[in-house]
């Protein structure tokens, strides 16, 4: 079936550096990628979602000048934590859509983001 | 707006107990439904799904049914296995079932003992 890999799954990094988070589909061209951020004992939270070649759609309360998305290609989505500071420590999930016959959506594994 | 409501774990269950784990949504209109299961070390992977009321999914020994009148979707499964052991995680979306725009509930973790 259908892989997405994310890289890293474990980050930690001090306050005020920027970490970069990639989501690949493996096998599979996505035409488009979320990105999602779980807080503990708080439900998957949509971020923002990514069409290849066009800029991100940020949901609501999403700094898109703090997390930079790019989907350059149609395997490869980036989120960029800038200036990370404690309060986005997070679980960060990505999921890619696409599909040779029905459009499917599929999971990465998910980073967690520790920042000290 | 949208919610989902699942019930807090973790839930820890002998092999071969019976399962349930409870999910209710608030929601303009009606809304597809899903739940989505993750593996230690995996993404998440569609468990099942249903698009309309009183629709019943099913998989792996998994079920839920869509209950309009109450706005649930509770998971059971029979007869549980050590290998289930996992996060379950239910969700809705208006994507006319292409589940893509979901809304998720916070995971519900269970662990099987044998």
């Amino acid at each position: 079936g259908a892989v997405v890999s994310q890289h890293p799954s474990r980050v930690i990094c001090k306050s005020g550096t920027s970490v970069k988070i990639e989501c690949r589909s493996l096998d599979f061209q996505a035409t488009t990628m979320f990105w999602y951020r779980q807080f503990p004992k708080k439900s998957l939270m949509l971020m923002a979602t990514s069409n290849e070649g066009s800029k991100a759609t940020y949901e609501q309360g999403v700094e898109k000048d703090k997390f930079l998305i790019n989907h350059a290609s149609l395997t490869l989505s980036t989120l960029t934590v800038t200036s990370a500071h404690p309060e986005d420590s997070s679980f960060y999930i990505c999921s890619a859509r696409g599909g040779r016959v029905t459009e499917k959506l599929f999971f990465g594994s998910g980073t967690q983001l520790s920042v000290l | 707006g949208d919610s989902v409501t699942q019930m807090e774990g973790p839930v820890t269950l002998s092999e071969e107990a019976f399962l349930t784990i409870n999910c209710t949504y608030t929601a303009t209109g009606y809304p597809s439904l899903f739940w989505y299961v993750q593996y230690p070390g995996e993404g998440l992977q569609l468990l099942l799904k249903a698009t309309k009321a009183d629709d019943k999914g099913s998989n792996k020994g998994f079920e839920a049914t869509y209950r309009k009148e109450t706005t649930s979707f509770h998971l059971e499964k029979g007869s549980v296995q050590v290998s289930d052991s996992a996060v379950y995680f239910c969700a809705l979306s208006f994507s006319g079932g292409s589940n893509y725009k979901l809304t998720f509930g916070k995971g519900t973790l269970l662990t099987v003992n044998p």
